[in-house]
C-alpha cells in the first residue's frame, strides 16, 4: 500500500463541471499539501493544511477549493475551471514540525479541462 | 525569476556516459533536496544535503551542496536507462517551512 494515494488518476472535465480530487495519506503525518505541476515550471504550492490550520497561496483562484476533514484526508474541489488549469495535481504529506522534513507525494491526478 | 534555477532543462545521453546537472540560486538555503520523478508518478526523495560542502553518494549518484549553501549538483556515473526521469531540486530557506522548487531537469538515457 502506497503512503499517499490519489484518486482519480485521470480526469477530463468541461468548464462548467464540478468535480473533486481526493487524497489519503497512511503515514501518520500532520501536514498535507496540494501542488500543481505544469510542464517546464517549478511545482506550485497551492494549499497546505497543518493540523487545523490552512496556509493558502494567495494566487490560487477561488475556483479551486480545498477541504481537509481530518489529518488523513484532503480534497480539492474544482468548479468552472479554465483550460489553462489542465495540469498534474499532486497531493503530498509530511510532518510539519521543522524545515527539512521529507515530503511524500502521491502519484498525481492528471486533469484536462476541455 | 525563479529562486532555484536548474540546468540543463533537458538532457539526452547514451547509456554508460557520465553527466552532471545543476541547481543554482543567489539565496542561501538551510538544506537542499533532490527528487526524481518518473513518468506517471509523483516525485520521490533521493537525498537531503544540509551542510555546506557536503557530499553524499547513492550508488552511482553523487550529490554535492555548495560551500555557501547556494547551489547543488548531481553527478551520475555510467548512466543507465533506469535513471531516466525528471530530476527536481528543492530547498528550505532559514525560518521557512515551505519548500522552494526548481523547474527540473528532464533526463533521458538511451540504451
Amino acid at each position: 500500500e502506497t503512503g499517499v494515494t490519489q484518486t482519480p488518476r485521470h480526469l477530463v472535465m468541461g468548464m462548467t463541471n464540478k468535480k473533486s480530487l481526493k487524497c489519503e495519506q497512511h503515514l501518520g503525518h500532520n501536514a498535507m499539501y496540494w501542488y500543481k505541476q505544469s510542464a517546464k515550471k517549478p511545482l506550485e504550492l497551492m494549499f497546505v493544511y497543518s493540523l487545523e490550520e490552512r496556509v493558502e497561496n494567495n494566487s490560487v483562484p477561488s475556483r479551486f477549493s480545498p477541504e481537509c476533514p481530518n489529518s488523513s484526508h484532503l480534497f480539492l474541489h474544482l468548479h468552472t475551471l479554465q483550460p489553462e488549469d489542465s495540469a498534474l495535481y499532486l497531493c503530498a504529506s509530511s510532518f510539519m514540525d521543522r524545515a527539512g522534513n521529507t515530503i511524500y507525494f502521491g502519484e498525481g491526478s492528471w486533469l484536462t479541462v476541455v | 525569476t525563479q529562486l532555484l534555477e536548474q540546468s540543463p532543462q533537458f538532457l539526452s545521453i547514451q547509456e554508460g556516459e557520465n553527466l552532471t546537472v545543476y541547481c543554482n540560486s543567489s539565496s542561501v538555503f538551510s538544506s537542499l533536496q533532490w527528487y526524481r520523478q518518473e513518468p506517471g508518478e509523483g516525485p520521490v526523495l533521493l537525498v537531503t544535503v544540509v551542510t555546506g560542502g557536503e557530499v553524499k553518494k547513492l550508488k552511482r549518484l553523487t550529490f554535492q551542496f555548495g560551500d555557501a549553501r547556494k547551489d547543488s549538483s548531481l553527478h551520475i556515473t555510467a548512466a543507465q536507462p533506469g535513471d531516466t526521469g525528471l530530476y527536481l531540486c528543492a530547498g528550505y530557506m532559514d525560518s521557512n517551512y515551505q519548500l522552494i522548487w526548481g523547474a527540473g531537469t528532464k533526463l533521458i538515457i538511451k540504451p
